[in-house]
């Protein structure tokens, strides 16, 4: 019962390198999300997908890249690592999209730490 | 838009005191509310939410929230706070529509003492 899993758990990159978070679900959820957790500023909407081939931005997209691989996996991908986006990502699921299952919550997975340089 | 305010960063009680987490919301439309704790490097646990069914929700681990319409407000209790208790909790808001993206507030650290 693994519900949401992240890898990798911690990470650490220079400056300019690029990395890929991996998130996949098995709660055969329809919505996934990507947010990311600084001190003070809750979680903040990177990007979200409502459905398996969909993506869309969400409160801070700038310096990352998505992908729905299927309806298990969503990843999110820095290209050119930057000393700002040091922070912890959490992933997230939910059970239905847009203007269906409002009462629906997200489950989380544990999170990944990432460190930049 | 919909947005939501959490008072006070920080809360301290003793163990076995009233726990009372406040939480206020902004929303154009009757909104779906939640509320997660946060334990230490881990993700978020959902420990209850309103979605128009009754005003009081029960939750988790004693847990209860009430929602008042009139006050826009969503506030955590628990009538005696525990050591595992301490954590970081967090109010979300979701309104309806099309608009299904949860906002959540800046959370609030519950500190216990012994």
């Amino acid at each position: 019962n693994a519900g949401v899993t992240q890898t990798p758990k911690f990470q650490v990159l220079k400056t300019g390198q690029s990395m890929t978070l991996q998130c996949a679900q098995d709660m055969n959820h329809n919505s996934m999300y990507w947010y990311r957790q600084d001190p003070g500023m809750g979680l903040r909407l990177i990007y979200y997908s409502a459905s398996e081939g969909t993506t869309d931005k969400g409160e801070v997209p700038n310096g990352y890249n998505v992908s729905r691989l299927n309806k298990r996996e969503f990843s999110l991908r820095l290209e050119s690592a930057a000393p700002s986006q040091t922070s912890v990502y959490f992933c997230a699921s939910s059970e239905r999209g847009a203007g269906q299952g409002l009462n629906q919550p997200q489950h989380f997975g544990d999170g990944t730490r990432l460190s930049i340089l | 838009a919909q947005s939501v305010t959490q008072l006070g960063s920080h809360v301290s009680v003793s163990e076995g005191a009233l726990v009372l987490l406040r939480c206020n919301y902004s929303s154009s439309v009757p909104p779906y509310l939640f509320w997660y704790v946060q334990y230490p490097n881990q993700g978020l646990q959902l420990l209850l939410k309103y979605t128009s069914a009754a005003t009081l929700v029960k939750g988790i681990n004693g847990f209860e929230a009430e929602f008042k319409k009139s006050e826009t407000s969503f506030h955590l209790t628990k009538p005696s706070a525990h050591m595992s208790d301490a954590a970081e909790y967090f109010c979300a808001v979701r309104s309806g529509g099309s608009n299904y993206k949860l906002t959540f507030g800046k959370g609030t650290l519950l500190t216990v003492n012994p």
